[in-house]
């Protein structure tokens, strides 16, 4: 059981670099979610997937952006990384409902120096 | 406004004792749910109970159980019997049901980190 899993692991950038984080769920979930977390702050939500082909901002979209290409895959991508997104990034998946509980990938821990 | 609080940056229990982690929630969405997760110093997320808004009864998985006050707009996760495993970062979550903007998103508090001692 794969569930979510998300790729790199680890990752350091130079500011001003880009790079892609690879999120991949084999639940066959419908909403797909990308989070990221600082000391003392949670969880914030950056973008958030209802469905294959649909995304919308969460609470700190700017910097970020998304793309869903198919039910499975959900990435997250920084065209032009800054000091400030240092953090921990978290994929989840869920199926659609109130009530149903979001999986979660193992993280990225990203620097950016 | 956060739609999820947790005031609790830290809390201290001993092994075998109770312990209450609050969680205050904002939202005028009669249809809602609510989330624990635990997330011990591994970083893994791991779901650990669920309450629905309309739901009459307090939640209850195992040794976890939600102490849900609808009018106060609160849902505390309580851990009867504390197990030093039980030290971690607890996180109160919210997914709203019916409002079209905030549609499905879940969205978390700041959590509480827990530590048990023996």
């Amino acid at each position: 059981n794969a569930g979510v899993t998300q790729t790199p692991k680890f990752q350091v950038l130079k500011t001003g670099q880009s790079m892609t984080l690879q999120c991949a769920q084999d639940m066959n979930h419908n909403s797909m979610y990308w989070y990221r977390q600082d000391p003392g702050m949670g969880l914030r939500l950056i973008y958030y997937s209802a469905s294959e082909g649909t995304t919308d901002k969460g609470e700190v979209p700017n910097g970020y952006n998304v793309s869903r290409l198919n039910k499975r895959e959900f990435s997250l991508r920084l065209e032009s990384a800054a000091p400030s997104q240092t953090s921990v990034y978290f994929c989840a998946s869920s199926e659609t409902g109130l009530n149903t509980e979001a999986f979660f990938g193992q993280g990225t821990r990203l620097t950016v120096v | 406004a956060q739609k999820i609080t947790q005031t609790q940056p830290g809390m201290f229990v001993q092994e075998k004792e109770a312990v209450t982690l609050d969680c205050t929630y904002d939202t005028s969405d009669p249809s809602y749910g609510l989330f624990w997760y635990k997330q011990p110093s591994s970083g893994e997320m791991i779901f650990l109970i669920y309450q629905g808004s309309y739901d009459q009864q307090n939640a209850t998985e195992g040794r976890y159980s939600l102490n849900f006050q609808k009018a106060r707009k609160s849902a505390n996760l309580v851990i009867s019997a504390s197990q030093l495993g039980d030290s971690a970062m607890y996180f109160c979550a919210m997914r709203e049901g019916a409002r079209g903007s905030t549609l499905g998103r879940l969205y978390f508090g700041r959590g509480t980190q827990l530590t048990v001692w023996p």
